[in-house]
Parts: structure tokens; sequence; C-alpha cells
């Protein structure tokens, strides 16, 4: 059965700290592994990663694949409040029913 | 580009009636789009592939009478609570799939509607 592991499932830091949230995947017909941000509506799309070792970068946030270890890490370099979200991972499985499968999400609270 | 809507935000109603919510690609055609449910503090709930000009296809456990989805056209689909209790209160989020060729995202995401049954 396809599954997405996120880890940790909460995290709590000060402003100006680095976090690294993990996701590690089992899925079949893996096309792409994808990272959204959810506050109080929608997940907001951040990265789509699709080949090993090519970083995906957006200011402050950053995202790698390993698809031989099949996982995912993203980085946020010097948090701020507004950081404080939900980041949930998922991977896309390209099969007959192809679909998103969804981690737990790693709930982020970034203190001042 | 991209844009998905979402229709209405929010709704209260009352147990026993139906509710539509309405799901719409602004600026592209959407073959498939997908319906989420998700409760607090939890993870996206896949309940429905939907498929323009098909019928949809439900995941295991999702009540397809309940819960009544109608892909009508490229750009709209459409979801019915039929009879709402309580516990169907819930935040339901729609996606849409973009056309093959586009490179960096899978679905893109309404705004989602918050239910609320009493």
């Amino acid at each position: 059965e396809d599954k997405v592991v996120q880890s940790p499932l909460s995290l709590v830091v000060h402003e100006g700290d680095t976090v690294t949230l993990n996701c590690s995947y089992e899925v079949t017909n893996f096309r792409s592994l994808l990272w959204y941000k959810q506050e109080k509506k929608a997940p907001t799309f951040l990265f789509m990663l699709t080949s090993s070792g090519i970083e995906k970068k957006s200011g402050r946030l950053s995202s790698i694949l390993d698809k031989k270890e099949l996982f995912s890490i993203l980085n946020i370099t010097a948090t701020q409040t507004g950081d404080s979200a939900v980041y949930l991972c998922a991977v896309y499985n390209a099969g007959n029913n192809r679909k998103l499968i969804w981690g737990l999400g790693t709930s982020l609270a970034v203190n001042p | 580009g991209a844009v998905v809507s979402q229709h209405p935000s929010r709704v209260i109603c009352k147990s026993g009636t139906s509710v539509k919510i309405e799901c719409r690609s602004l600026d592209f055609q959407a073959t498939t789009m997908f319906w989420y449910r998700q409760f607090p503090k939890k993870s996206l709930m896949l309940m429905a592939t939907s498929n323009e000009g098909s019928k949809a296809t439900y995941e295991q456990g999702v009540e397809k009478d309940k819960f009544l989805i109608n892909h009508a056209s490229l750009t709209l689909s459409t979801l019915t609570v039929t009879s709402a209790h309580p516990e169907d209160s819930s935040f339901y989020i729609c996606s849409a799939e973009p056309p093959s060729g586009f490179s960096y995202n899978e679905q893109f995401f309404g705004p989602g509607t918050r239910l609320t049954v009493l």
C-alpha cells in the first residue's frame, strides 16, 4: 500500500532557527513529490520535485529529493513567525487511478 | 495562471438539507478534478476523482449517494452533499489537474469550502 510519512509531526522553534522537515515515501508509479504549506485555508504550493539531487529554492525555503533512498527534505532557514503553518508532503502516483498520496503533515510553530 | 475557484467559501445549513459546492478552473481546462475533505488538524483525505463527461471514481468508504459529483464541463465540477448531517461538517477542498505539459505542479487547489451543518 502506498504511504507517505512525514517527520517530525510537530516542531517548535525560535525565530532565526533553521528547520529541516522530512518526508519518506513508498509509492508505486512515482512521478513527483510535492511540498505544500497550509495555514488556515487550502494548501499553497511550494515545490514539485521529480529528479534526484536537484535542489529547488525559493527565498529561505529549499527542498531536495533522493529517489534512491525515497525521501525528501524541506529546509527553512532564518525562520520567521510567518512560517508557522502545517507543511504537507504529497507524492503523485501516476498509475491507472492517478492521485496524490498525502503525508500527515508537520506542524511548525515559530515563536518570536 | 492556473487559478481554481471554489464557491461558496463558507456555508451553514440545517440538518437534512443538501448543499452544492462548485469548483471552477478559471484559466485552463481540467479534464480531471479531485475532491478532498479535511478534518481539523488532519491531512487531506481524497474523496473522489472527477472526470469530465464520465462518472466519478470514489475512494473506499466514501458514499457516492451521499456525495454526488458532477463534472459537466472542462472547467466546472460540483460536489453536492445530500441530506447533510452534523458529521458532514468539514473543510472541503477541490483541486484541478492541469493539461499535460504543465511542468511545475500536479494539481491546483481551490481555496476550500467550510461546511457547518447544524
